[in-house]
């Protein structure tokens, strides 16, 4: 069974880094063809991809936010993190990951529940 | 970037009816190996998106078949036949060709 949990800060003030970490199980982000995303959604707005990691380490990120993005995993741990540099209230949202078998189905085929983030002075 | 357009923004449909939402892409969705990687999500009220169909018109794992996804290049169409009170959410297409991966804006489907 394949799940995925995101965990952050919660609330953070602008110009701070933001730390995103997506635990999951029920698959290896060493196997070949699986990835994993990061995707954030402002409170009633649509879905915005931000970056994604594969299993030989490839990286690619959104260039809309130039270079703000880290992302990384811990293979042995089943994790995958996401940071986001200098926030501003713009990054309020609740930011998921997802898996992506990039080799078969190639979308995002298994999702976390979500983790609100607010950034506010 | 690739820009997803869909249409309607939303809808509203008796159970039992069928409906239609369409997604326009700005760039053909065909891969270098010959895939459209052309998506389907639903996002029921309250939840994560959910896969619904990969690659044009594949289902994924536990989708009815009611649901079903069309089109080629530019130009997708995904329809529900007969309608269920669980489909409700907002429907979205995305594409995974080319970087950035990209959403369309939605379609909010509703119960009348």
């Amino acid at each position: 069974q394949v799940t995925l949990k995101e965990s952050g800060p919660g609330i953070l003030q602008p110009s701070q880094t933001l730390s995103l970490t997506c635990s999951f199980s029920g698959f290896s982000l060493s196997t070949s063809g699986i990835c994993v995303s990061w995707i954030r959604q402002p409170s009633g707005k649509g879905l915005e991809w931000l970056a994604t990691i594969c299993w030989e380490d490839s990286k690619g990120y959104n260039p809309s936010l130039k270079n703000r993005l880290t992302i990384s995993k811990d293979t042995s741990n089943n994790q995958a993190f996401l940071k986001i540099t200098s926030v501003d209230t713009a990054d309020t949202a609740i930011y998921y990951c997802a898996r992506r078998p990039v080799i078969t189905e190639g979308t995002f085929d298994y999702w976390g529940q979500g983790v609100m983030v607010t950034v506010s002075s | 970037d690739v820009v997803m357009t869909q249409t309607p923004p939303s809808l509203s449909v008796a159970i039992g009816q069928s409906v239609s939402i369409s997604c326009k892409s700005s760039q053909s969705l065909v891969y270098s190996d010959g895939k459209t990687y052309l998506h389907w999500l639903l996002q029921s009220p309250g939840r994560s998106p959910k896969r619904l169909i990969y690659q044009v018109s594949n289902l994924g794992s536990g989708v009815p078949d009611r649901f079903s996804g069309t089109g080629s290049q530019k130009d997708f169409t995904l329809k529900i036949s007969r309608v269920e009170a669980e489909d409700l959410g907002v429907y979205y297409c995305a594409q995974t060709t080319h970087f950035p991966l990209t959403f369309g804006s939605g379609t909010k489907l509703e119960i009348k």
